[in-house]
């Protein structure tokens, strides 16, 4: 069935260092890919999106790229900071339906 | 300040029990969501609503209910039929493909 998955469960980064997490994606479909943070009891946060048609956005350090040949997101986090030590999904939405269908998550350890 | 309020954000029930979930906005948004995260796992959709008095089955919906009386609220009541209750329920409205998300509800049940 559809379904957004992730490469690794946790990934570990020195502060300081660029942090680079991956999602595989399996419906062809949508039309937007989003990446949310999660802090630990917290809801989820926007973090940047983009849209099926590009390949790149930029953000305050943070990049999505998408891979639509062979269906990979990843969200690349610059000078990673303690501050982003979280969980982050990849996530797919169809707007037609209304529906957004979230990955398993990536913890992100931030070492000091 | 604007967006996602939820309550209670502890619950404990006894097996056998109803309890809902409350969820307000005041963001002005048309559609509102409920999601269920069990630890380690993803977002998995419970109910939505596209708009008022309208709501529609997620891939969970077994043993939830919802109501969409009023623009602004989109209570979840988790009922005894739910056969594993215990979990993290994250409310959220959305503006186009983004989601707005509450702080969440964690139900244990005893």
């Amino acid at each position: 069935g559809e379904s957004v998955g992730l490469h690794l469960p946790t990934l570990s980064v020195q502060e300081g260092d660029n942090s680079i997490i991956n999602c595989a994606y399996s419906n062809s479909a949508s039309d937007y890919f989003i990446w949310y943070k999660q802090e630990s009891g917290k809801g989820p946060q926007f973090i940047i999106d983009i849209r099926s048609n590009m390949d790149k956005r930029q953000g305050q350090r943070v990049t999505v790229l998408l891979n639509k040949t062979v269906k990979h997101l990843s969200l690349q986090i610059a000078a990673t900071q303690p501050g982003d030590s979280a969980v982050y999904f990849c996530a797919e939405n169809m707007t037609k339906g209304f529906k957004t269908i979230f990955g398993a998550g990536t913890r992100l350890f931030v070492k000091a | 300040d604007g967006g996602i309020t939820q309550s209670p954000k502890y619950l404990f029930r006894k097996e056998g029990q109803n309890v809902t979930l409350s969820c307000e906005q005041n963001l002005n948004h048309d559609a509102m969501y409920w999601y269920r995260q069990d630890p380690g796992q993803g977002l998995r959709l419970i109910y939505y609503s596209q708009i008022v008095n309208d709501f529609q089955k997620g891939d969970i919906a077994e043993g939830y209910s919802v109501s969409r009386e009023k623009k602004e609220s989109f209570p979840l009541t988790v009922t005894s039929a739910q056969k594993n209750p215990t979990a993290f329920y994250l409310c959220a409205s959305s503006h186009r493909w983004e989601l707005f998300f509450g702080e969440g509800s964690r139900l244990t049940v005893l």
